[in-house]
This record gives C-alpha cells, sequence and structure tokens, in this order.
C-alpha cells in the first residue's frame, strides 16, 4: 500500500484557471502535512503547510480531512509559472517523527 | 535569504568507487537531513541527523551510507562502495524544528552518475 497517493496528472489548463490537487496518506498518525513544487531536475520547494483549520496563501488554498486521511490543494487563477510538478508531503509519524513521505507528485501545465 | 548549499552538482564515478557529497545546512538550523531521487521516481528519505548522531534512518541507509558532521557548517554523506542502483539525485535538507512540525527547506541536490 502506497504511503502517499497523488493523481500524477498531467493537468493542462489555459492560464486563469482553478485547478485541484487531491492526495491520500495511509498512516493515520501522520502529524504534519506539507505541499512542496518540484520544477524540473530542480530540488522541492516548499509551497505552503497545511492545517486541519485550512489555510490560504494567495491563489493557493490547502485542506486537510484527518478523517478521511486527505489533503487537498486549490490553485485559483493559474499563472504561467504555475507550472511544476506539485508534491503532497507527509511527517513520516515513526520513530523520531522526521522523515517527510513524498507523493510521486502531480504535474501541472498551463499554457497561454 | 538564507539556503542550502551542495557540492558538487554533478558527479561521476565509477561503480565500487566511494564518493562523499557536500552539504552546507542553514546556519541556525540544527536538524538536517538527505533524500534521493532516482529518475522519474518519488523523493525518498534517507536519514536524518541532530546533536552529531542520527535521529532517524530508512531501509535505504544501510551499511554502505554514513553521514558525518565533520565541523561546525557541513553535513556530509558517504558512500562507500557505489553501485549503479546509486545513481540519483541527492538532496540535502535542513530544519529548524526535529520532528513532526518541521519544514524541511532543500538544497539544489547532487546528481550522482555511477558508471
Amino acid at each position: 500500500r502506497k504511503e502517499v497517493e497523488q493523481d500524477p496528472g498531467p493537468f493542462n489548463v489555459p492560464e486563469g484557471a482553478t485547478v485541484a490537487f487531491n492526495c491520500t496518506y495511509s498512516n493515520s498518525a501522520s502529524q504534519s502535512f506539507f505541499w512542496y513544487r518540484q520544477d524540473c531536475r530542480k530540488e522541492p520547494k516548499l509551497l505552503m503547510s497545511v492545517y486541519s483549520s485550512g489555510n490560504e496563501d494567495g491563489r493557493f488554498t490547502a485542506q486537510l480531512n484527518r478523517a478521511s486521511q486527505y489533503i487537498s490543494l486549490l490553485i485559483r487563477d493559474s499563472k504561467l509559472s504555475d507550472s511544476a510538478t506539485y508534491l503532497c508531503v507527509v511527517n513520516g509519524a515513526n520513530q523520531a517523527g522526521t522523515a517527510l513521505i513524498f507523493g510521486k507528485g502531480t504535474t501541472l501545465s498551463v499554457s497561454s | 535569504e538564507p539556503e542550502v548549499t551542495q557540492t558538487p552538482s554533478h558527479q561521476v564515478t565509477q561503480m565500487g568507487q566511494e564518493v562523499i557529497l557536500r552539504c552546507v545546512p542553514i546556519s541556525n538550523h540544527l536538524y538536517f537531513y538527505w533524500y534521493r531521487q532516482i529518475l522519474g521516481q518519488k523523493v525518498e528519505f534517507l536519514v536524518s541527523f541532530y546533536n552529531n548522531e542520527i535521529s532517524e534512518k530508512s531501509e535505504i541507509f544501510d551499511d554502505q551510507f554514513s553521514v558525518e558532521r565533520p565541523d561546525g557548517s557541513n553535513f556530509t554523506l558517504k558512500i562507500r562502495s557505489t553501485k549503479l542502483e546509486d545513481s540519483a539525485m541527492y538532496f540535502c535538507a535542513s530544519s529548524s524544528e526535529g520532528a513532526f512540525y518541521n519544514e524541511q527547506f532543500f538544497g539544489p541536490g547532487t546528481r550522482l552518475t555511477v558508471l
């Protein structure tokens, strides 16, 4: 059973579109949740942490449903620069709780 | 903005050789990590390190791997005898907190190619 599952996409959308990504995780003991962004052959960059109450950062909104073990990311008014792979990441919740467990990522391509 | 740095950006080595990958974490961070990403696959946790000892390691991090903080700034990953399947991008990361709510910041990576 995969620990973090994401729809790999690709999602191809026009500029200005709203797009939503979903993610499920298997370990109910996971304590913290993140969305990272990864450009081709680059390092993962933290986009935002995800809280149970939901949180918003500009055009980006993240939601967490602990009961369903489900995380989402909504991007409004997509820009060309949003084209990247979006990684759903959860804290490993084992041993020292330091390991981040990554999904394979969802690829977004925004076109003009 | 402070950032994690890594050297070299690309390392090519022969199978069976030892390699050392170097990282300089963000200066006020105390927790350090190595991850790897095989081309086309997901990012995988290798090891976390705090207070000069390993906090946690994955199944990938076997006896061929070791980590060290040789001085106040560098954090290294050594692979003793490289195998073809060690070819990957290796990312170093650091965080100010150690567990759970630990936002980890990644370096640009070292691409390791084993021939």
